[in-house]
């Protein structure tokens, strides 16, 4: 079975700084790669996936992320933040088969302090 | 166009009672997921319907918990005699195909049992 871990439950940081989130996964077989964001009361929305390719990822909202194989991690980064993406951040997996469930990391909330 | 869907977003039961959690998929997404997230954690998974077949069900956490989809469209997934330890939020995900791995999240159903 495959596993997510966010070393970070929390990570403050103040506006116009850049910001990485750390995640390192698990598994026995080859599994692709999400970063999701949770903003307050909502739903998941998807920041960026890694299914193959090149090993660092563009997302939205000017967020990047690199596969490290050797390592086993998805670090999530973003060179300067927003008071706007104050939120809680997941990193999932999930394996190359139908059925895809997701399965999450424990979220690092981040506050954008101004 | 319009998302995934769930009703209704907050429900208070009292313990023992008998709770139905819908949820309305993107049109046309034959995949449909249900997690479960507790407070401060990452979400959990339930289940996994492709179109009407219930091909998953290994993240179910005890028989009083059941899910359906009749159509192949709307889910509602049902706990009978709910325990405190149910309280959570309860995420609906859809995607297009067993192939594609991008999953659409609903806002969640947030459950409290008193």
């Amino acid at each position: 079975a495959q596993s997510v871990t966010q070393l970070d439950s929390q990570v403050p940081v103040f506006e116009e700084a850049p910001v990485e989130l750390r995640c390192n996964y698990s598994s026995s077989v080859s599994v692709y790669l999400f970063w999701y964001v949770q903003y307050p009361n909502q739903g998941l929305q998807l920041l960026l996936k890694y299914l193959s390719g090149s090993t660092l990822v563009k997302g939205i909202n000017g967020f990047e992320a690199e596969f490290n194989k050797s390592q086993t991690s998805f670090h999530l980064r973003k060179p300067s933040v927003h008071i706007s993406d104050t939120a809680e951040y997941f990193c999932a997996v999930t394996l190359k088969a139908a059925g895809n469930k997701l399965t999450f990391g424990g979220g690092t909330r981040v506050l954008v302090k101004p | 166009g319009a998302g995934v869907s769930q009703s209704p977003r907050y429900k208070v039961a009292k313990r023992g009672q008998d709770v139905a959690l819908r949820c309305d998929p993107i049109s046309g997404h034959v995949s449909l997921f249900w997690y479960q997230q507790a407070l401060g954690q990452g979400p959990e998974f339930l289940t996994y319907f492709q179109n009407e077949a219930q091909l998953d069900k290994s993240g179910l956490p005890s028989d009083r918990f059941f899910a359906e989809r009749p159509e192949g469209s709307v889910s509602t997934l049902k706990i009978q005699r709910t325990q405190q330890e149910d309280s959570a939020v309860y995420l609906c995900a859809s995607s297009h195909s067993t192939a594609d791995y991008e999953q659409y999240f609903g806002p969640g159903t947030r459950l409290t049992v008193t």
